[in-house]
């Protein structure tokens, strides 16, 4: 199984920052996901990242809201861009499934937006 | 898409009690279907998987069941224990690269001791 690790943990924002949420894998991945937990629901993708191409976002996402990087294999981050109460969230990092591996999460980035 | 629907969205069981959450999908090419448990402030922990080629799985005290033909798939829990007290998600995809999981909208189970 695949260890993902995020930073930060939790974080309180004021509005119209930004936020850049790191996430970390301990083996080299060709896709990484991240989600959006708002809170009681359920998950929702924000965009794939793939490794040396742009991020293919989901519909009601956008990238210069919530731009990403994969410079490489095991890394990527995700910003959240002029933030408001509306982004407060778990942001949640995963890999996988593919044709070899489940999907594991990250342990989440609680951010709140006052 | 895929759309994937679960109930309940609640579940209260008495410990020792069996608890059972179901999910529908939409799409028939889906062929495989995690469940998460998620406790307060961690991220979803995989905690049991089904693949279209089988139609139950089991692991302990948690155990899965698909039915291809009607398209559904529930997880059930015996013996619940307070500590099984969490949010439970089901999931499906068409596992294989480049393909997301759609989640349903969970399902709070509280186990009373």
């Amino acid at each position: 199984s695949a260890v993902i690790s995020q930073k930060p943990s939790r974080d309180i924002c004021q509005r119209g920052t930004s936020l850049t949420i790191q996430c970390q894998v301990d083996s080299q991945v060709t896709m990484m996901f991240w989600y959006r937990q708002q809170p009681g629901q359920s998950l929702t993708l924000i965009a794939t990242a793939n490794q040396g191409s742009e991020a293919t976002y989901e519909s009601g996402f956008v990238i210069d809201k919530f731009p990403i990087s994969r410079p490489n294999l095991t890394f990527s981050t995700l910003t959240v861009s002029n933030m408001s109460p509306e982004d407060s969230s778990i942001y949640l990092c995963s890999v996988g499934p593919d044709s070899y591996t489940e999907a594991f999460f990250g342990q989440g980035t609680r951010l709140t937006v006052v | 898409g895929e759309n994937v629907e679960q109930h309940p969205s609640t579940l209260s069981v008495q410990e020792g009690d069996s608890a059972v959450i179901k999910c529908t999908y939409s799409d028939s090419a889906s062929n495989y279907f995690p469940w998460y448990k998620q406790e307060l402030g961690k991220g979803p922990q995989l905690i049991i998987d089904i693949r279209s080629n089988v139609g139950e799985k089991k692991d302990q005290r948690i155990a899965v069941t698909l039915n291809k033909t009607a398209k559904h798939f529930s997880l059930h829990i015996t013996e619940t224990q307070p500590e099984d007290s969490a949010v439970y998600f089901c999931a499906a995809t068409v596992k294989a690269a480049g393909n997301k999981l759609t989640f349903g909208g969970g399902t709070r189970v509280l186990v009373k001791p």
